[in-house]
């Protein structure tokens, strides 16, 4: 079966502080998508990066980045100097491709809730 | 510059009463999605389109109903709203690109309430 497992509930830390969100997935597929979304309070969800299954190598934009290690199938985010703009619930979600590729059903973790202090 | 487009962004709607929402998009998607978000729990998808082709999710109770009349708006419709469906409802789009589906773009979502 798919399944998101973000451990981390709620997170704290105070500006400027590195934070990393883990995320492991499980998965009967060969092919699939990974994403992180960002949820203000405002109620959208941002999209932040989208990795594909055969595609392991870490990214870095700006103080973000991310670790995709299929070995343990983690995918785990990274905030470097974290800001107080960065409070929100990150999401990590695996894609179920149908269609032949062509359709997108996300299947979400349950969210870490991250709060950054002034 | 909104892609993805939520009317209304509150909702309150009587128990019982049947009530829409609705989604556009200006991004032209083949792909539409719904997904109903509780307070404090992950997104979970519902049904989408691809194109006129409807998938329901085996698990989306019989009270949910949704309509795609052009590729550009998507209804969702509950026919007799319960305590228990009030969420944030959630419409994405995504397309089929060259390298494969697009990420999912989001709404901003309509929060409904049920009294």
């Amino acid at each position: 079966a798919q399944k998101v497992t973000q451990a981390q509930t709620e997170i704290s830390v105070v500006e400027k502080e590195d934070v990393t969100l883990d995320c492991v997935y499980e998965t009967r597929d060969t092919t699939y998508y990974l994403f992180w979304y960002k949820q203000p309070p405002s109620g959208e969800l941002v999209f932040l990066i989208r990795r594909n299954s055969f595609d392991e190598q870490n990214e870095i934009s700006g103080r973000y980045s991310w670790n995709f290690q299929k070995s343990t199938s983690s995918f785990n985010f990274t905030i470097t100097a974290s800001q107080v703009v960065d409070s929100a619930v990150y999401f990590c979600a695996l894609s179920e491709l149908n269609y032949g590729g062509a359709t997108n059903k996300l299947i979400f973790g349950t969210g870490t809730l991250l709060a950054v202090q002034p | 510059d909104a892609m993805v487009i939520q009317n209304p962004r509150y909702q309150v709607t009587q128990f019982g009463k049947p009530v829409t929402l609705s989604c556009s998009q200006t991004l032209n998607h083949n792909v539409m999605y719904w997904y109903q978000q509780k307070s404090s729990q992950a997104p979970k998808l519902l049904f989408h389109y691809y194109d006129k082709d409807f998938n329901n999710e085996a698990d989306t109770p019989d009270n949910f109903q949704s309509r795609r009349p052009n590729t550009s708006f998507c209804f969702l419709d509950i026919r007799s709203p319960g305590l228990g469906d009030a969420a944030m409802y959630l419409c994405a789009t995504s397309r089929l690109a060259g390298t494969g589906t697009t990420e999912a773009f989001f709404g901003q979502g309509t929060r409904l309430t049920v009294v």
